[in-house]
């Protein structure tokens, strides 16, 4: 059962760079998309942005300019950057899969509209 | 991209039914079968319920059910039960590539 750990320093200072990383375990992160979701404290879930294991990513276009999502397949893990952080980034910070399926394990991925493996989260605070 | 619409609080009885809505636009929930949505209990992470609309994962109790009609989407909790309160949020895919959730709604059993 796939499992995923997000990892990183729980405090980070104005104007610096939020950098976390996710571990996944039971699976590999390969021909898959991957994402990053906040929460700030007491509100609702942002979509970061995602990764597809070939390099390409998407980012919510409120925070494009200053995030970054990239991937290391020899380490199964993918992680976040968030540059020039206020404490309005303060947040708890998910990664999580996007569901997918793979007909006999064999031959294509069709993937699904949703996110069906979330970490346990990552509480980060912006604060000098 | 605009958030999707939530109230922010519905509450029931155990036994009865409750419906949250999720209001979106033309990009995002009107445009497209892609709505899903997710329970979190305090402290924890969100758990998928619902996805493409109407679809229950596995394991997922048939008490819960979700629709869509135009821009507005809807889960529905049957024989509500102490174990759903919590808190919701619904979900779409956007024309933008990428994903919109909603503001959340509290569920309270009463």
């Amino acid at each position: 059962q796939v499992q995923l750990q997000e990892s990183g320093p729980g405090l980070v200072k104005p104007s610096e760079t939020l950098s976390l990383t996710c571990t996944v375990s039971g699976g590999s992160i390969s021909s898959k998309y991957w994402s990053w979701i906040r929460q700030p404290p007491g509100k609702g879930l942002e979509w970061i942005g995602d990764i597809y294991i070939s390099g390409s990513t998407n980012y919510n276009p409120s925070l494009k300019s200053r995030v970054t999502i990239s991937a290391d397949t020899s380490k199964n893990q993918f992680s976040l950057n968030l540059n020039s952080v206020t404490a309005a980034d303060t947040a708890v910070y998910y990664c999580a899969r996007r569901g997918y399926s793979r007909p006999g394990n064999v031959g294509p991925y069709y993937y699904n509209y949703y996110m069906d493996v979330w970490g346990k989260g990552s509480t980060v605070t912006v604060s000098s | 991209q605009s958030a999707l619409t939530q109230p922010a609080s519905v509450s029931g009885s155990p036994g009865q039914s409750i419906t949250i809505s999720c209001t979106g636009t033309s990009s995002d929930v009107g445009g497209y079968k892609y709505v899903s949505w997710y329970q979190q209990y305090p402290g924890r992470a969100p758990k998928l319920m619902i996805y493409d609309v109407s679809d229950r994962p596995s394991g997922v109790s048939d008490r819960f059910s979700g629709s869509k009609s135009g821009n507005t989407a809807s889960l529905t909790i049957s024989g509500l039960q102490a174990e759903d309160e919590a808190d919701y949020y619904c979900s779409s895919y956007t024309t933008s590539t990428s994903w919109v959730f909603g503001g959340g709604t509290k569920v309270t059993v009463l």
